[in-house]
């Protein structure tokens, strides 16, 4: 696609329940990243992955969270039994890996609240 | 370890006034440096890019930094500001291409008429 695409783009969900937050990245962009924003704790690295896998995923805060990619796309990013914590805009990026640093092209974000 | 502060959680300035939003880095090695802008309930769009080329680089929307090693600085300046530029700014460090970006905690730039 032309940009990176997240959804959805807003969701509330109930303390407890599990949510999945999709991201779409700029076809082929190699390195896909995950980060969190909050008010607390600015920007936050959650994960990254380089193809389907994941050399990185020293950011996730619990074991709570996971993520997935497949195909070298679209990666999935799973949050179980929610807490309210859990709230922040989720943003997802990606980048071409063999080029000099050309930095990440962001998503829009994921807005969740947990109530 | 590498990490980025941002002088200034907010800054305000006067239409038509200079922009001066201020970034120290600390790394061990020669960095990769990003200024992104943040428009309210909008994602990070990348404003210019460090990447050991020219210390000085020119971005989108009128902006530059300089990288001043001898400072561990990235400040970004605009000549005159607009009111459109009202955002919130952050400065990020990385140091290899596939690597995650270590962020500042962000410049919120006002914008006065």
């Amino acid at each position: 696609g032309a940009g990176v695409s997240q959804s959805p783009s807003n969701k509330v969900t109930e303390k407890g329940k599990d949510v999945e937050l999709r991201c779409d990245p700029i076809s082929g962009h190699t390195a896909l990243y995950w980060y969190r924003q909050s008010l607390g704790q600015g920007l936050e690295f959650l994960i990254y992955f380089q193809g389907n896998s994941a050399p990185d995923k020293s950011g996730l805060p619990s074991d709570r969270f996971s993520a997935e990619r497949t195909g070298g796309s679209v990666s999935t990013l799973t949050i179980q039994r929610t807490q309210q914590e859990d709230s922040a805009v989720y943003l997802c990026a990606s980048s071409s890996l063999w080029d000099i640093p050309q930095g990440h092209t962001f998503g829009s974000g994921t807005r969740l609240t947990v109530v | 370890a590498q990490s980025v502060t941002q002088l200034g959680s907010h800054v305000s300035v006067s239409e038509g006034a200079l922009v001066l939003l201020r970034c120290n880095y600390s790394s061990s090695v020669p960095p990769y440096l990003f200024w992104y802008v943040q428009y309210p309930n909008q994602g990070l769009q990348l404003l210019l890019k460090y990447t050991s080329a020219a210390t000085l680089v020119k971005g989108i929307n009128g902006f530059e930094a300089e990288f001043k090693k001898s400072e561990t600085s990235f400040h970004l300046t605009k000549p005159s500001a607009h009111m459109s530029d009202a955002a919130e700014y952050f400065c990020a460090v990385t140091l290899n291409q596939g690597g995650k970006l270590i962020f500042g905690q962000g410049t919120e730039l006002s914008v006065k008429p």
